[in-house]
């Protein structure tokens, strides 16, 4: 079964620092990997979306890194911001299955003043 | 463009009572899905629609129903409310080859007491 695991659960970091978001996942091949951000009591909204062949996109102080050979995503938030405190959730398509969406649990960040 | 239109908001059932949540996108995409969200917890796909008059089960379609009239509609319906299904539910559409952004719905608080 396709897996997308995330880590950690659960961070707190202090506003202007910056903090990494791991994501591993086993779907193979996959056509690409993506990021959303999800507001507390809201829908997910899109950060990046990468191809397989693409190595880093960025959105503001967002930017994602992949590495398809070890089947590895970051996401790392530059000088946090109050703001940032939100899940962060990492979904790959899996192109053997039409594209299929498999779901990371998500990581929730706290960004304290 | 309003993308993806979800109602109502909230919504309050007993045990026993039925009701139709409503998602509408006006994006022309193909793939509909429909997904619950239990508190600290990740997205679970309930049923999904790759176009028109085609449906398919998710990971936890027991005690839902969904219909595809058309491909701006995708409404979700709930028989015989149970505890169990107080959730937070988001549609999300997505285009035809399942490759492009994915946009969410700001989400249906449902609580079944």
């Amino acid at each position: 079964k396709n897996q997308v695991e995330q880590s950690p659960q659960s961070l707190i970091i202090l506003e202007g620092k910056n903090c990494t978001l791991q994501c591993n996942y086993t779907v193979s091949p996959f056509s690409n990997l993506r990021w959303y951000k999800q507001d507390t009591g809201r829908g997910p909204v899109s950060l990046t979306i990468m191809t397989f062949s693409e190595n880093t996109k960025s959105n503001g102080r967002y930017t994602a890194t992949l590495d398809a050979d070890t089947k590895q995503s970051s996401l790392h938030i530059t000088a946090s911001q109050l703001s940032d405190s939100a899940s962060y959730i990492c979904v790959v398509s899996d192109r053997a299955a039409g594209n299929k969406l498999t779901f990371g649990g998500g990581t929730r960040v706290l960004v304290k003043p | 463009n309003a993308g993806v239109t979800q109602t109502p908001k909230f919504r309050i059932l007993k045990i026993g009572q039925s009701m139709t949540l409503q998602c509408a996108q006006d994006m022309n995409h193909n793939y509909m899905y429909w997904y619950r969200q239990d508190p600290g917890m990740g997205l679970k796909l309930i049923y999904y629609s790759v176009g028109a008059g085609i449906t398919d089960k998710g990971e936890v379609p027991n005690g839902y129903n969904v219909s595809r009239s058309t491909t701006e509609d995708f409404p979700l319906r709930l028989e015989l409310a149970a505890p169990s299904q107080t959730s937070v539910y988001f549609c999300a559409s997505i285009n035809r080859d399942n490759t492009g952004e994915l946009f969410f719905g700001e989400g249906s608080r449902l609580t079944v007491l």
